[in-house]
């Protein structure tokens, strides 16, 4: 099972936007609906942040947003702020009961 | 509130084996599936290990496959994870997930992980 794939690392001035995509293939990413994005901040566990490629669970800001085409995923965070800094993972549904994570992305605000 | 908190986690000689726990509190743990998600110092999230509601279906990784076993105790609402066999390259923060799945498939609740070192 390859993981998805993600840039290293993406950067933006506060209020700006920014996106970070996670390409997988069309037996995860671009077969399913269920694309998950996980922020993690040093020394801290995974927070979900967008389920279902577009959902947000309760309490996480609007300014989080996700969407799909084909078999590439993206997280879109506009306005960002100081405390968006940290690192981002992408998760899909494969269609075997195996899971399968991005290798994360490091989200630095300028 | 939903709470899961894991234990076991500690320093283990290569070839060692440790035995991992997390106790799930404020939901009905026995209507989730679980898992265990690793994470080495300075890389990335790597799934471990998957189970069902009912323990009926189990998936590991290939890196794990035959070394570890999971397992729990819907009773006493607690996951587990044996890891036998260690190698140096499973030291990693271990970190226990709920997984929904149904009408979806994400990870919506995580523990706060515990640190497993393997070394001599």
């Amino acid at each position: 099972q390859s993981a998805l794939t993600q840039p290293p690392s993406a950067s933006g001035s506060p209020g700006q936007s920014v996106t970070i995509s996670c390409t997988g293939t069309s037996s995860d990413v671009g077969d399913y609906n269920y694309v998950s994005w996980y922020q993690q901040h040093p020394g801290k566990a995974p927070k979900l942040m967008i389920y279902e490629v577009s959902k947000r669970p309760s309490g996480v800001p609007d300014r989080f947003s996700g969407s799909k085409s084909g078999n590439t995923a993206s997280l879109t965070i506009s306005g960002l702020q100081a405390e968006d800094e940290a690192d981002y993972y992408c998760n899909s549904y494969t269609g075997n009961n195996l899971v399968v994570f991005g290798g994360g992305t490091k989200l630095t605000v300028l | 509130e939903v709470q899961l908190v894991e234990s076991g986690g500690g320093l283990v000689k290569p070839g060692g084996s440790l035995r991992l726990s997390c106790a799930a509190s404020g939901f009905t743990s026995s209507s989730y599936s679980m898992d265990w998600v690793r994470q080495a110092p300075g890389k990335g999230l790597e799934w471990v290990s998957s189970i069902s509601s009912s323990s009926s279906y189990i998936y590991y990784a290939e890196s794990v496959k035959g070394r570890f076993t999971i397992s729990r105790d819907n009773a006493k609402n607690s996951l587990y994870l044996q890891m036998n066999s260690l190698r140096a390259e499973d030291t990693a923060v271990y970190y226990c997930a709920r997984k929904i799945t149904i009408f979806g498939w994400y990870f919506d609740y995580w523990g706060q992980g515990t640190l497993v070192t393997v070394s001599s």
